[in-house]
């Protein structure tokens, strides 16, 4: 099963709104998980580091303020896109390092900005 | 600024044949490099990794070609199945910055009957 899990999977939300998108990992705890954003017939392109107990590196190009990232936990990063805008439609993923090494994938959250 | 990317965005390969996706980096201190499959709508899927101190690594049913001297890397599937049709990407870490991974633009694999 998996073993990094967003949610929600999907959302819809009006031009304006605030959407958070939540990024577990289930069985293992990642003091380090990233972001990315992935448009449609496009590449995955990183958006952010997410630390825990410490402020997330950003990406050039990628504004802070308007994606905020919070990574309270072991085993939580939650990404905030504040006032969203139809362009910000777009399918997140994150993914997450176990301590092995290994790297997980979410399986994304698909944003519809109207 | 440096990228990782693809020659062909499409691959039409007959069930059974076997598939060769290609992948160009240009990051040379790229020390991992890693295959990714993307079914529709969902998150990528590992399929096989490498790391810069080998050429040639191979899985079930998949092999990875790294060849550092013109940065190319590659990923053949023996056998190609219906189940294979998805987008496969090719991702590069830098040393120094685990996890942070650059992918390559992609490729379609579109298995015919």
């Amino acid at each position: 099963g998996a073993v990094v899990s967003q949610h929600p999977s999907w959302v819809i939300c009006k031009s304006g709104t605030s959407v958070k998108i939540e990024c577990r990992s289930l069985d293992f705890q990642a003091t380090t998980m990233f972001w990315y954003r992935q448009f449609p017939k496009q590449s995955l392109m990183l958006m952010a580091t997410s630390n825990e107990g410490s402020k997330a590196t950003y990406e050039q190009g990628v504004e802070k303020d308007k994606f905020l990232i919070n990574h309270a936990s072991l085993t939580l990063s939650t990404l905030t896109v504040t006032s969203a805008h139809p362009e910000d439609s777009s399918f997140y993923i994150c993914s997450a390092s176990r301590n092995t090494g290994e790297l997980f994938f979410g399986e994304g959250s698909r944003l519809t900005v109207l | 600024g440096e990228s990782v990317g693809l020659h062909l965005p499409t691959l039409s390969v007959q069930e059974g044949d076997n598939s060769i996706i290609n992948c160009a980096y240009s990051n040379s201190a790229s020390d991992y490099f890693i295959w990714y499959k993307q079914e529709s709508g969902k998150g990528p899927q590992f399929i096989i990794d490498i790391r810069s101190n080998m050429d040639k690594r191979q899985g079930q049913r998949v092999t990875v070609l790294l060849n550092k001297t013109v940065k190319h890397l590659s990923l053949q599937i023996a056998a190609t199945q219906p189940g294979d049709s998805a987008v496969y990407f090719c991702a590069e870490n830098s040393l120094g910055s685990w996890g942070k991974l650059q992918f390559g633009a992609g490729t379609q694999v579109v298995v015919t009957p």
